[in-house]
């Protein structure tokens, strides 16, 4: 069965420094992965995803995520953060049909 | 082009009534699903409608039910409200799975509220 684990649920950055959410995942088959933003009272926006090719993807706002395989990892990263990113971010395995979220990372942003 | 649209956006109601949540896809798309997202439960999948049938279902009672109508939109029904039924009700959209390429990309409404009390 596939799952999404995500590392911290809340994480905090000063405004300009790097973003890191962590994602771990489990697929028994070749696994499609997201990453989703959700800003407060709203729905969930896409980032970015990998379906094959390329295991560094590039997705809005100027956040990137990395595939490896090995790690069964798919984290989000972003160089310098802004005020702006302070939102909900889901990590997600998707096996075609259902797709199958992680409880979420609230990332906060410093002043 | 309008994107996935919900409503009503908020929705209170009392333990044992029912409630009927409604999301209208994106123009083109025939598959609709519907999430919940609880509060210390993340997103859960409960229902996929794909040209007015249900394909998948996830780990809920059934209790909770819908219906795709034949112009694609859905209805998400909740019948004898429990309070931990309290959540946002997220419905996404995409194109039937047999025209896309190879992963199902889904477009989300901004959900509807349900409080019950």
């Amino acid at each position: 069965a596939q799952s999404v684990t995500q590392l911290g649920s809340h994480v905090s950055v000063s405004e300009g420094a790097l973003v890191l959410l962590r994602c771990n995942y489990s697929s028994s088959v070749p696994p499609y992965l997201f990453w989703y933003v959700q800003y407060p009272n709203q729905g969930l926006q896409l980032l970015l995803k990998y379906t094959t090719g390329a295991t560094l993807v590039k997705g809005i706002n100027g956040f990137e995520a990395e595939f490896k395989k090995s790690e069964t990892s798919f984290h989000l990263t972003k160089p310098s953060a802004h005020m702006s990113d302070a939102a909900e971010y889901f990590c997600a395995v998707s096996e075609r049909v259902k797709i199958i979220f992680g409880k979420g990372t609230r990332l906060h942003i410093l002043p | 082009e309008a994107g996935v649209t919900q409503s009503p956006t908020h929705l209170i109601k009392t333990r044992g009534q029912q409630a009927t949540l409604r999301c209208s896809p994106i123009s083109g798309h025939t598959s609709v699903y519907w999430y919940q997202q609880a509060l210390g439960l993340g997103l859960q999948f409960l229902l996929w409608y794909d040209e007015g049938e249900e394909r998948n279902r996830g780990n809920f009672p059934p209790r909770f039910s819908g219906r795709q109508f034949p112009n694609y939109s859905s209805e998400l029904n909740v019948n004898a409200l429990e309070l931990e039924d309290s959540a946002l009700y997220l419905c996404a959209s995409s194109l039937a799975e047999v025209r896309q390429t190879s992963y199902n990309e889904q477009f989300f409404g901004p959900g509807t509220r349900l409080t019950v009390l």
